[in-house]
């Protein structure tokens, strides 16, 4: 049972153009949505996290835009550009303290930008 | 340099027999996780760790073991492993402090089981 489900899977954008990348959720009890860049031969790392208390969340060229009642949360970068060609994967976090860091992810999206 | 390391980074290996991929930080986290990353699956948590000699079971356990017996470390072990455990293992630990569940995550093992 996938309780996170991200879509594309794969994604193709010119350079300057808006890349979205969009996830569902199931579970209510998920508290903390964070999006992990992955480039190739790395581990994942952290890009930009939003908690459901606000509807969205501004980095510098990325934003998550969070609709808490249809539980969806999407990223979007802006200008994209080729140093941006990575697998992103959205996430969620329970709640409860007796989870502890647990996160589980979406199946991920690998973005390319064409120059 | 805070980091998560594992090792090794590749390994090619024979059904059945037993490997272990260790995993080390040196962040003092309470928290440490094991995924495999697999096409279009994302990453799956195997087993994870809450603190010393405090483990369970995560998402896709059967097929591996682990212990925590000090901080820092959180060795996988396959006993026996099998064709279907090929795959990209990533370790990661977290704090477990409110308000923050930022994972940091190893370079990765590429495991292949022949």
């Amino acid at each position: 049972q996938q309780q996170v489900k991200q879509s594309p899977q794969s994604l193709i954008v010119q350079k300057g153009g808006i890349s979205i990348i969009n996830c569902a959720y199931e579970n209510t009890a998920f508290d903390y949505f964070p999006w992990y860049q992955q480039f190739p031969g790395k581990g994942p790392a952290l890009l930009i996290a939003i908690r459901p208390d606000v509807s969205e969340k501004k980095e510098g060229r990325f934003t998550i835009s969070f609709n808490k009642s249809a539980k969806q949360f999407s990223l979007h970068i802006m200008d994209s550009q080729p140093g941006d060609s990575a697998t992103y994967f959205c996430a969620a976090s329970p709640i409860f303290y007796n989870q502890g860091g647990k996160l589980i992810f979406g199946q991920g999206t690998e973005l390319s930008v064409k120059p | 340099e805070a980091q998560v390391t594992q090792n090794p980074r590749y390994l090619i290996t024979v059904t059945g027999k037993k490997l272990t991929v260790t995993c080390s930080q040196n962040m003092n986290h309470e928290y440490m996780s094991w995924y495999r990353q697999d096409p279009g699956l994302g990453l799956r948590q195997i087993y994870y760790s809450m603190n010393v000699e405090v483990t369970d079971k995560g998402d896709v356990p059967e097929g591996y073991k682990v212990s925590r017996k000090e901080k820092r470390n959180f060795p996988l072990i396959l006993e026996s492993p099998s064709p279907n455990q090929t795959s990209l293992y990533f370790c990661a630990s977290s704090l477990l402090a409110s308000g923050s569940n930022e994972q940091f995550f190893g370079p990765g093992t590429r495991l292949t089981v022949l």
